[in-house]
């Protein structure tokens, strides 16, 4: 089984709906991250958590919004959804420093990504 | 901000070539990785780096950090098809913000069998 679920995997949408990705983890990480990617550009971060009561904003949070349920649980929504937001979402997730496993010090794993399409 | 320059955009080789790819920053990173992304799933780590001049292997993967500081480069030898996909680099300042990665705009490979 995975360790870094999103769903859905794929959705087509209308401007001006409100929409929720859903990410969930097996790995007992800490922190969970949401990022946009977009052909040419990389990975850009929205929004980031390093505990169920901690949220922050990345480089690119508006017009999204995150809620952390659960240690094992983000989900980012797009309250009104909008044409430029169509792109690929990947939820990633890591081990807060100093914890657990020294390998790789703790560095993000990312889930299979949602391809959002607004039309 | 802090800004990544990947290079080559894009590489079309044949298999069994070497390949190679950089990255350079505008300034500098105490860690750098890289991630390779199959089409349709997320990326996956390859290599990490945390100290400058390392040198490290996965496979037929190398990766170097740069003693600068500011640059890091991947080889992958003798290439096969599976290796198609695109590859970013990563670099991170540590300290407060030790989770923050700066992503280059990756480097589309393909193989010809």
């Amino acid at each position: 089984d995975a360790d870094v679920t999103q769903t859905p995997r794929n959705r087509i949408t209308k401007t001006g709906k409100r929409i929720m990705l859903e990410c969930s983890q097996t790995k007992g990480h800490d922190r969970m991250y949401w990022y946009r990617q977009d052909p040419g550009l990389g990975l850009r971060l929205i929004y980031y958590s390093f505990d169920v009561k901690d949220i922050n904003k990345g480089e690119i949070s508006d017009g999204y919004s995150v809620s952390r349920q659960a240690q094992a649980k983000f989900s980012l929504s797009l309250e009104s959804a909008i044409p430029n937001q169509t792109a690929l979402y990947f939820c990633a997730t890591s081990d807060s420093p100093g914890t657990r496993s020294a390998s790789h010090y703790n560095e993000q794993f990312f889930g299979p990504g949602t391809r959002l399409t607004v039309l | 901000g802090q800004q990544l320059n990947q290079s080559p955009q894009s590489m079309f080789i044949q298999e069994g070539e070497d390949v190679s790819m950089n990255c350079t920053s505008s300034s500098i990173f105490n860690t750098w990785l890289w991630y390779k992304q199959d089409p349709g799933e997320g990326p996956v780590l390859l290599i990490a780096l945390y100290k400058a001049g390392e040198l490290t292997s996965n496979g037929r993967l190398t990766a170097q950090f740069g003693i600068t500081r500011k640059d890091s480069f991947l080889n992958i030898s003798a290439s096969i098809p599976s290796d198609v996909g695109i590859y970013f680099c990563a670099g991170r300042l540590s300290g407060g913000s030790n989770y923050k990665l700066t992503f280059g705009k990756g480097t589309l490979l393909t193989v010809n069998p």
